[in-house]
């Protein structure tokens, strides 16, 4: 089955902690995104990456970092430096960031939570 | 910066009631328009999407969206709700920078929640 696989679905850290959340695609997208959803907000762009080895911040990028070493995998991680942390994290992908299908894929998604 | 509004946070409907919820964007170039759901327990599913063309597109379950350019608005609709639509739905837009990373930008979603 292609698609976009996050885990785990359910995260619980201290404060003061960091955190890693996995997302990996076996769909061959070259881009990759973090969003964050809140209750009321909608869903708000964390980080993104259009090929390995590149990503560039996006909205919300403070408190949290990425890496793209390979094509499938895009982890975030939530530094103790997020003021806000506890939230549903939401990985996607597109075939690529700059053609004009701007369509993306969405994981079942990672629900953290701070105490 | 581009922004995506939708006037209804929560909507709350009978069954077999017809449905319209507003979408209304701030770009004024190219775009690529979506509207995604979310059912409960579920991940986000893409509903349906405007690239080009027509500017009435279909989507999945019978709903269907109409781009206006001149108002900048993608409002999506279903002309008799089952219960089975109870989700969030997000409105989402594309703004096409012609080779810069293009980006996905969200609504904050409503709620709908449809009455047996």
């Amino acid at each position: 089955d292609g698609g976009i696989t996050q885990s785990p679905k359910y995260l619980f850290r201290k404060e003061g902690q960091n955190v890693t959340l996995s997302c990996e695609q076996n769909l061959n997208h070259d881009a990759m995104y973090w969003y964050r959803q809140d209750p009321g907000q909608g869903l708000r762009l964390i980080y993104y990456s259009q090929i390995v080895n590149d990503f560039q911040k996006g909205d919300i990028a403070e408190g949290y970092s990425v890496s793209r070493e390979k094509k499938e995998s895009f982890p975030l991680t939530v530094t103790s430096a997020q003021k806000n942390p506890t939230a549903f994290y939401l990985c996607a992908s597109s075939i690529d960031g700059v053609s004009s299908d701007t369509e993306a894929f969405f994981g079942q998604g990672t629900r953290l939570t701070v105490v | 910066a581009q922004s995506v509004s939708q006037h209804n946070h929560h909507v709350i409907l009978s069954e077999a009631a017809s449905l319209e919820l507003g979408c209304n964007y701030s770009y004024g170039g190219t775009v690529n328009l979506f509207w995604y759901v979310q059912y409960p327990g579920q991940h986000l599913q893409l509903l349906l999407k405007y690239f080009s063309g027509d500017p009435l597109v279909k989507g999945i379950k019978g709903f269907e969206a109409e781009f206006i350019k001149s108002k900048f608005s993608f409002n999506l609709r279903k002309p008799s709700v089952q219960w089975s639509d109870t989700a969030e739905y997000f409105c989402a837009v594309s703004p096409l920078y012609g080779g810069a990373t293009n980006k996905l930008i969200f609504g904050t979603g409503t709620l709908l929640a449809v009455q047996p």
